[in-house]
């Protein structure tokens, strides 16, 4: 299986703040990734697709970067609903595999 | 726009079979391409693919749970179901059914569309 290693675990940040989380896969991914985020006792929400790609509905201050092994997830400005759990997630080889998560919250 | 909904029994006896559905609704599980998967998140945990199954019929599981997985699809009803045998505490979790588009390209496959998701308990 591909390991996907997020950093940091948890976070915390002032509103207004550049926030970014890194995703890191086990081996060559391409750029097969997609970075999700889940609020507490929701499912979790597609935000960006193949490594960059915004999904369609989600805010441009959310942005994704990388290829290979190693990924960015930014949020240029944090806002208070953006606390949440963040996901990176892998596709390009099964099982797909879940980062273990980044926990955003406010200072 | 299309939803999915998990249904099922939320609490299941330890070594008896997890059984649950997700029906969908606002558009037809067989048309288009898409795969559509089970995936599920213990308590305080990460995301864990179990499986799925693409609009053909043809499934593929995650090797560490797939000599106890089955993933069918029943058209008539626009539902896709789990069944997972010889359940252990270790299976209690969220189960989440979700929808991921299949393109011909192999790129854009991601997890577009998810239930609502559907506590299951393992105890007895």
């Amino acid at each position: 299986d591909i390991q996907m290693t997020q950093s940091p675990s948890s976070l915390s940040a002032s509103v207004g703040d550049r926030v970014t989380i890194t995703c890191q896969a086990s081996q060559d991914i391409s750029n097969y990734l997609n970075w999700y985020q889940q609020k507490p006792g929701k499912a979790p929400k597609l935000l960006i697709y193949d490594a960059s790609n915004l999904e369609t509905g989600v805010p441009s201050r959310f942005s994704g970067s990388g290829s290979g092994t190693d990924f960015t997830f930014t949020i240029s400005s944090l806002q208070p609903e953006d606390i949440a759990t963040y996901y990176c997630q892998q596709y390009d080889n099964l099982p797909q595999t879940f980062g273990g998560g980044t926990k955003v919250e406010i200072k | 726009q299309v939803q999915l909904q998990e249904s099922g029994p939320g609490l299941v006896k330890p070594s008896q079979t997890l059984s649950l559905t997700c029906t969908v609704s606002g558009g037809s599980i067989s048309s288009g391409s898409y795969y559509w998967s089970w995936i599920r998140q213990p308590a305080g945990k990460g995301l864990e693919w179990i499986g799925r199954i693409y609009t053909s019929g043809s499934t593929n599981y995650n090797p560490s749970l797939k000599s106890r997985v089955t993933i069918s699809v029943d058209t008539s009803k626009n539902q896709f179901s789990l069944k997972l045998s010889s359940v252990t505490a270790a299976d209690t979790a969220v189960y989440y059914c979700a929808r991921c588009p299949s393109n011909p390209a192999g790129d854009r496959q991601a997890f577009d569309i998810w239930g609502q998701g559907t506590m299951v308990t393992v105890s007895s």
